[in-house]
């Protein structure tokens, strides 16, 4: 079964401190994805990265950055944390290809900023 | 940009009923998918159903089948003998195809689905 997981479940942080979400698959995938998830918005793409040391913005990049030195790990970088990135972060991998290709998420990470 | 539209924010069904989930997307391109995504309370998303959009027969994965009208943008979920399992957040998702899968996924609001015993 693929398998991807983020290092945390919940996470308290304080406003102004740098975080780091990390994520792990275990498929070899080439692609790699970072969403915020909330209330009443859905799923909204911050960064997704198609090999190593590539990245995209997705659709909210502002306040994040990501690294990914290795295939199998992706992290997501909160610089200077601020209330508003209180929320759900889901990780996601999917391998190459066009055709159909699913994509396989992580159980998510609450982090909450105080 | 491509967006995906579930006006329903939230539905109730008894068991063992059918319900249709709807969704509505907006592109301008002709070759994409579309999927279903169920997140249950354990937070962990699940496919439940895929449609190429060069495919014109509607996907069925068992209980779950999908009406796709390409001209009309609408790709619902219809979920036949609904069971308490079944209670979850379900997401419509768009993507465009591209050679490398890359793309990510563009999703819907939900739909918070209770199925009552």
């Amino acid at each position: 079964d693929v398998k991807v997981t983020q290092s945390s479940r919940y996470l308290v942080k304080r406003t102004g401190e740098k975080v780091f979400l990390e994520c792990v698959q275990d498929m070899d995938h080439e692609n790699m994805f970072w969403y915020r998830q909330d209330p009443g918005l859905g799923l909204r793409l911050i960064y997704f990265s198609y090999d190593v040391k590539m990245k995209e913005k997705g659709d909210i990049p502002e306040g994040y950055s990501v690294s990914r030195e290795k295939k199998e790990r992706f992290s997501l970088i909160l610089e200077s944390a601020s209330t508003n990135q209180t929320s759900m972060y889901l990780c996601a991998s999917s391998p190459q290809g066009g055709w159909n290709t699913e994509a396989f998420f992580g159980q998510g990470t609450r982090l909450t900023v105080v | 940009a491509q967006t995906v539209t579930q006006s329903q924010p939230e539905m109730s069904v008894q068991e063992a009923e059918t319900v249709t989930l709807s969704c509505t997307y907006d592109t301008s391109e002709n070759n994409y998918y579309l999927f279903w995504y169920k997140q249950p309370p354990s937070r962990q998303m699940i496919l439940v159903i895929r449609q190429e959009a060069y495919k014109q027969q509607n996907a069925t994965e068992n209980r779950f089948s999908v009406n796709f009208q390409k001209a009309a943008k609408s790709f619902s979920l219809k979920i036949s003998d609904s069971q308490l399992g079944d209670t979850a957040m379900y997401f419509c998702a768009f993507r465009l195809y591209s050679g490398g899968g890359a793309d990510g996924l563009t999703f819907g609001k939900g739909t918070h689905l209770i199925i009552q015993p």
